[in-house]
This record gives structure tokens, sequence and C-alpha cells, in this order.
């Protein structure tokens, strides 16, 4: 069946470093790849989605690639800030259906 | 609109008793969704609803668990006879029909079951 996998964690870094979360997957077809973030007392939200293979998915800073190739959809932002310290989620969905298959999250804690 | 809505946040119930939850979705959207997740997981899909018609149910959703969505609007998650294992945050989300529509997440209910 589908299925994600994501980077043993958790990750600890300070203020401005690089961040690289990997997230590998499995699956039949050509997926849909999400990115989901949940802060502390907060629910899931969508943080950047790509729908086919070699799109790039970008938003407040973070980015990630569909690789068709190597069936991954890493996770990057080349400086963190302290807030963005949460949990945060590879997911995928198949195009006909429509669950999402997540991964087992990374937490992320980034210290002053 | 003010998103995805659950109630209750968090329920405690004695081991053997029936538990039901509510989710009340952004209002267009014609998916509705339940995932559980428990500490250190991603969630775990349950099941989904296109309008009132529920169309896909995992292997996880026991015969004790019983989902509604009877109008189409909000839904209903019920546990019957629950166990310690059912102890889990249960989410709820919506979407529109697109294929790679986002999903909108509710807080989750936190169920304790002691």
């Amino acid at each position: 069946g589908d299925s994600v996998t994501q980077m043993e964690g958790p990750v600890t870094l300070s203020e401005e470093a690089f961040l690289t979360i990997n997230c590998t997957y499995t699956a039949t077809g050509y997926p849909s790849l999400f990115w989901y973030v949940q802060y502390p007392g907060e629910g899931l939200q969508l943080l950047l989605k790509a729908t086919k293979a070699d799109d790039k998915g970008s938003n407040k800073g973070f980015e990630a690639t569909y690789r068709k190739e190597t069936t991954s959809f890493h996770l990057e932002k080349g400086s963190v800030q302290v807030s963005d310290s949460a949990v945060y989620f590879c997911a995928l969905k198949k195009i006909s259906g429509s669950r999402l298959t997540f991964g087992e999250g990374t937490q992320l804690t980034v210290n002053p | 609109d003010t998103g995805v809505s659950q109630n209750p946040r968090h329920k405690i119930t004695k081991r053997g008793q029936n538990v039901t939850f509510r989710c009340d979705p952004i209002s267009e959207h014609n998916r509705l969704y339940w995932y559980r997740q428990t500490l250190g997981q991603g969630p775990e899909f349950l099941t989904y609803f296109q309008n009132e018609a529920q169309l896909e149910k995992s292997r996880l959703l026991s015969d004790r668990f019983s989902a509604e969505r009877p109008k189409g609007s909000f839904s209903t998650l019920e546990i019957q006879r629950t166990e310690q294992g059912d102890s889990a945050m249960y989410l709820c989300a919506s979407s529109s029909l697109q294929g790679a529509a986002e999903a909108f997440f509710g807080q989750g209910t936190r169920l304790t079951v002691v």
C-alpha cells in the first residue's frame, strides 16, 4: 500500500540554520505531495504542495521539490526562526482517491 | 467562516462507555474526513464523506465505530464500548472536490479512555 517515510526526529537547530527534513514515499501512479505543519496547540495547516513531477512548492521561506526519480519531497528552509518550531508532516494523496497518507512527523525545535 | 470546528476538545470516558464527537466543516466544502492520531505518529485515515455519502472506510474503523453526515453538513463519529486503545486525538478535515484541494483540519478531539 501507499506509505510515507520521514527522517527520524526530533531535529534541533539554532536560529538562522539551514533546515532539511527528508521525506520519501511509496505509491502507485502519480500522487500529489504535501507538507503540513502543526504548531503547538493548533490544528494541522497546509504548508506547501506539489501536484506533479519536478513541481516546486513554496511558502513562508520553505520549499520542496517533487522528485519522481527518487520518490522524494524533502522540505528545506535556508534560515529557520524560533517561530518555525513545530511538528512537520509529509503526506501524499492519490489522484484517484481522496485520503491523505501521512508520515510519522518530525518535531523541529529552533533555539535562539 | 471560522474554519473546521470540533467538539468537544477533550473527552475522558470510562472503558465500555459510548462517546460521540461532532465536526462542523467549512460550509462550502463537500468532502469531510475523519483521522485518528496517536502520540508521536502521523494522522491515520478513518473515513470520508462526499456530501452525505460515506465513500470510503479504513479497515481501522472497526464495527464499534460509526460515522454519519446526515444532511451533508456536520458529521458525528461515535465509538461504542470504548477500549483503552481508542485513546487518541480524533481529527476532522474538510475540502472542496478538486483532486489536490487543500484539506483544512480542525483542532481535534482528544479522547482518553480510563
